[in-house]
């Protein structure tokens, strides 16, 4: 079946640092791939996505490559702001069948100043 | 930009009790799901619907769940008799159509306790 693994949480950087999330997936097919956001007290919010291999996704600066060879799809961002506190899940749809996503379990991402 | 509507964003029931959970999609969306976050866990998978009738729906979604689209607009799901564990909040999420490249949007959640 379907699983995405993600890096274990909490994670805490200083403004301005350098972020890195980690995510590997494993599939059927060649699946599409998603990083949702959620903010405090709010919804789940599209970051990026990436469809196919070697595409980048990017938003709001943060970017995410669908890496074919190594089936990951990490998340970057060079210079976080506190803004960006949030928490980040990495999903995938499989292009089997269904539509439903699968979620990793996310990771909590705080920014002091 | 046309976005998923979900009400009540929070409601409160005593173990027992009938809830409905009420979404709006997108309006020219074909496919709409309900997922479920328990505090402090992944979201999960409830159910996926499309034209009219249940797709596929996952091993959380027992006798107790039931979804409707009772008019052109709304998509409810109703937990019949609510038990402790059901305390989540409850996503509702719609896509144009099944193709594993869209976008599937998300309301903002209706947060369910049950005392």
């Amino acid at each position: 079946g379907n699983s995405v693994t993600q890096m274990e949480g909490p994670v805490t950087l200083s403004e301005e640092a350098f972020l890195t999330i980690n995510c590997t997936y494993t599939a059927t097919g060649y699946p599409s791939l998603f990083w949702y956001v959620q903010y405090p007290g709010e919804g789940l919010q599209l970051l990026l996505k990436a469809t196919k291999a070697d595409d980048k996704g990017s938003n709001k600066g943060f970017e995410a490559t669908y890496r074919k060879e190594t089936t990951s799809f990490h998340l970057e961002k060079g210079s976080v702001q506190v803004s960006d506190s949030a928490v980040y899940f990495c999903a995938l749809i499989s292009n089997f069948g269904n539509e439903k996503l699968t979620f990793g379990t996310g990771t909590r991402l705080t920014i002091i100043p | 930009e046309p976005e998923v509507t979900q009400t009540p964003s929070h409601q409160v029931t005593q173990m027992g009790q009938e809830v409905i959970l009420r979404c709006v999609p997108i309006s020219n969306h074909l496919y709409f799901y309900w997922y479920r976050q328990i505090l402090g866990q992944k979201v999960e998978f409830l159910v996926s619907f499309y034209n009219n009738e249940i797709s596929e729906k996952s091993e959380i979604f027992d006798d107790q769940f039931s979804v409707e689209r009772p008019d052109g607009s709304n998509f409810t799901l109703k937990i019949r008799s609510t038990k402790l564990e059901d305390s989540a909040m409850y996503f509702c999420a719609s896509t144009p159509r099944g193709e594993s490249g869209n976008t599937i949007y998300f309301g903002e959640g209706s947060w369910l306790t049950v005392v």
